[in-house]
């Protein structure tokens, strides 16, 4: 079965820019997805079909997908970045999550 | 605006089972697509099983294969998910989550993701 792996955490200071990968065979041949999900909240789309933007999410978040690895970058981190992301993607009919990854603001 | 509202979770024993429920409002139920996802206490979320549009077609995780049933009912907006035989691995919130397909030009559909998700439902397996 398909598997997306991320790492477990990441720390940014504030203003920095964080990138958070997501590594799959061939992950670059389909496309991935973000959520962040903040503690006791649900998960929000905050990037889709690799480098989409749904409407209401900041600039500061951007995506890429190529090779085995996609990656969300937050330029100018801000403290309610703080959050678990997890990244997504499909195959062959079955939806795949990443383990998430805890992003630190410090 | 678009609302995903759970319900129908609890306290079941092992063996035991439940509906859940999720009502939908604010867009037209019956052009999309449907998901339950779960997160088990501290974990990552885990896909559980999709539905499409019409309802004729469904997907499962291995991990729920045969014990559990998605439907929906696109009269009374609502999606469903009965849990049998549940464990206490099925421990978890449970959220239904709207599904957007996507088609590339080279294939049909590439991709679906989650663009609206509903508050949860804690589901706890204990004797």
């Amino acid at each position: 079965s398909y598997e997306l792996t991320q790492p477990p955490s990441v720390s940014v200071s504030p203003g920095q820019t964080a990138s958070i990968t997501c590594s799959g065979d061939k992950l670059g041949d389909k496309y991935a997805c973000w959520y962040q999900q903040k503690p006791g909240q649900s998960p929000v789309l905050v990037i889709y079909q690799d480098n989409k933007r749904p409407s209401g999410i900041p600039e500061r978040f951007s995506g890429s997908n190529s090779g085995n690895t996609a990656t969300l970058t937050i330029s100018g981190t801000q403290a309610m970045d703080e959050a678990d992301y997890y990244c997504q993607a499909w195959d062959s009919s079955i939806v795949v999550f990443g383990g998430g990854t805890r992003l630190t603001v410090l | 605006q678009v609302q995903l509202v759970e319900s129908g979770g609890g306290l079941v024993k092992p063996g035991g089972s439940l509906r859940l429920s999720c009502a939908a409002s604010g867009f037209t139920f019956s052009d999309y697509y449907m998901t339950w996802i779960r997160q088990a206490p501290g974990k990552g979320l885990e896909w559980v099983s999709y539905i499409s549009s019409s309802g004729s077609t469904m997907y499962y995780a291995d991990s729920v294969k045969g014990r559990f049933t998605i439907s929906r009912d696109n009269a009374k907006n609502s999606l469903y998910l009965q849990m049998n035989s549940l464990r206490a691995e099925d421990t978890a919130v449970y959220y239904c989550a709207r599904t957007v397909g996507y088609c590339s030009s080279t294939s049909c559909p590439s991709t679906y993701y989650f663009d609206y998700w509903g508050q949860g439902t804690l589901v706890t397996v204990s004797s």
